[in-house]
């Protein structure tokens, strides 16, 4: 079967980091994307890691432990901008996604 | 960079009517596009996968004769939500695959029906 598991809410502190957490079980895994949404707006890309490991890109980190179907997304001096909601989703051969529900960051002063 | 357009971005229309919604790939093609539906702080779910030249492949639940889709084109595909209820009231949301590791979505479109 397809899940695929994340927080549904984070609270962090303006300057802070926080890591958002996601756990997978897909068949056919090729591959898991980290996504930001604002409300009422479309995703937009912010990491895709096929291979184990960390892939750092500015401010934003993620990380994929494709043995434990684990993964996790680790934003650094967090700004208010950063609320948001983070979707992960699962990458499947045939380019589909398979999308958790999302973590809704919430950022305080 | 390669950018997805959808459109109309918002529509209200009253029940029993059909909506049809544009989801165009702007400076690639795109033989695959996917449409999603993504009711209010729930996850994204992928409805069907669209297909140029062919029938569009739809997943469990989703009702072909409902919400018809048609890949005209290497860049266009179109969703029509026919004979709409207050349950089909969503955001939907088309994306299309660039390259292996990157894909494009749409803006999404605000459907409300009363």
């Amino acid at each position: 079967g397809q899940n695929i598991d994340q927080p549904t809410e984070m609270t962090a502190t303006e300057g802070a980091i926080v890591q958002i957490n996601c756990t997978y079980q897909t068949s056919g895994f090729n591959g898991l994307f980290w996504y930001q949404q604002h409300a009422g707006e479309a995703p937009t890309f912010l990491s895709y890691n096929v291979l184990d490991g960390l892939e750092e890109k500015g401010r934003f980190s993620s990380f994929l432990s494709r043995s434990k179907g684990y993964s996790y997304l680790l934003l650094k001096e967090l700004q208010m901008k950063d609320s948001a909601s983070y979707l992960c989703a699962a990458r499947r051969s045939n380019y589909q996604l398979i999308w958790g529900a999302g973590t809704k960051l919430i950022i305080k002063p | 960079g390669a950018v997805v357009s959808q459109h109309p971005s918002r529509v209200i229309c009253k029940s029993g009517t059909s909506v049809k919604i544009e989801c165009r790939s702007l400076d690639f093609q795109a033989t695959t596009m996917f449409w999603y539906r993504q009711f209010p702080k729930q996850s994204l779910m992928l409805m069907a996968t669209s297909n140029e030249g062919s029938k569009a492949t739809y997943e469990q639940g989703v009702e072909k004769d409902k919400f018809l889709i048609n890949h005209a084109s290497l860049t266009l595909s179109t969703l029509t939500v026919t004979s709409a209820h207050p349950e089909d009231s969503s955001f939907y949301i088309c994306s299309a695959p660039w390259d292996a590791d990157t894909q494009y979505f749409g803006p999404g479109t605000r459907l409300t029906v009363l």
